[in-house]
């Protein structure tokens, strides 16, 4: 079955930058976009951005354009996020999922289990 | 930028009917998922495409878009329901999340 197993939790200075691995498996890897949304405690879903792991073509959310990065390694199936520059509100969970179905109308239907990143001097 | 807005709160009994609604700016035109989030846990969707359900999701889960509201509609809420629930559409090639409403089965 479909799994999207992300790396542990991270604790970091303001300033310093964190990566975040997403490994999927139980399906063909390049064949689907893969997603991070993040979730600061007590609040809702934010849209981080997105990368197609068939070519590696990104498209990330304005409010991290330039301190945002997406990368894929089809050779084990895994995503990286990384985001520099990391600021007290940063704290949060952090999310990958998978799209199902097309960009610009598909839904996230897989989604791992979340990396803690904690913000703090 | 466009918008998602939901009801911050719904309260329903067991055994009744609850409705979660988004709305946004002609949303009958997109494509809206719906995601449930419990305390603790990662988002599952439980409906895609306005209306269909992945497999596993109890049939008790239904959803509808048209106009400027999608809702989704949980019937015969049981308690294990209670959770915050999220809509999902895009705008362009954006990704846009309602704020969530949590569902309080009392």
């Amino acid at each position: 079955q479909v799994q999207v197993v992300q790396s542990g939790a991270e604790m970091k200075k303001p300033g310093a930058s964190v990566k975040v691995s997403c490994k999927a498996s139980g399906y063909t890897f390049a064949n689907n976009h893969i997603h991070w949304v993040r979730q600061a405690p007590g609040q809702g879903l934010e849209w981080m951005g997105t990368i197609n792991p068939r070519g590696g073509s990104t498209n990330y959310a304005r409010n991290f354009q330039g301190r945002i990065s997406m990368t894929g390694d089809t050779s084990s199936s895994t995503i990286y996020m990384e985001l520099s520059s990391l600021r007290t509100e940063d704290t949060a969970m952090y999310y990958c999922a998978r799209l199902h179905g097309s960009s610009g109308g598909g839904n996230l239907d897989s989604w791992g289990q979340g990396t803690l990143v904690t913000v703090s001097s | 930028s466009y918008d998602l807005t939901q009801p911050p709160s719904v309260s329903v009994s067991p055994g009744q009917t609850a409705s979660i609604s988004c709305s946004g700016d002609n949303l009958g035109h997109k494509y809206v998922g719906w995601y449930q989030q419990r305390p603790g846990q990662s988002p599952v969707l439980v409906i895609f495409q306005d209306t269909l359900r992945p497999s596993g999701v109890p049939d008790r889960f239904s959803g509808s878009n048209s106009g400027h509201t999608a809702t989704l509609t949980i019937s015969e809420t049981q308690v294990t329901d209670e959770a915050d629930y999220y809509c999902q559409a895009w705008d362009s090639s954006t990704v846009i999340f309602g704020g969530g409403t949590k569902l309080t089965v009392l």
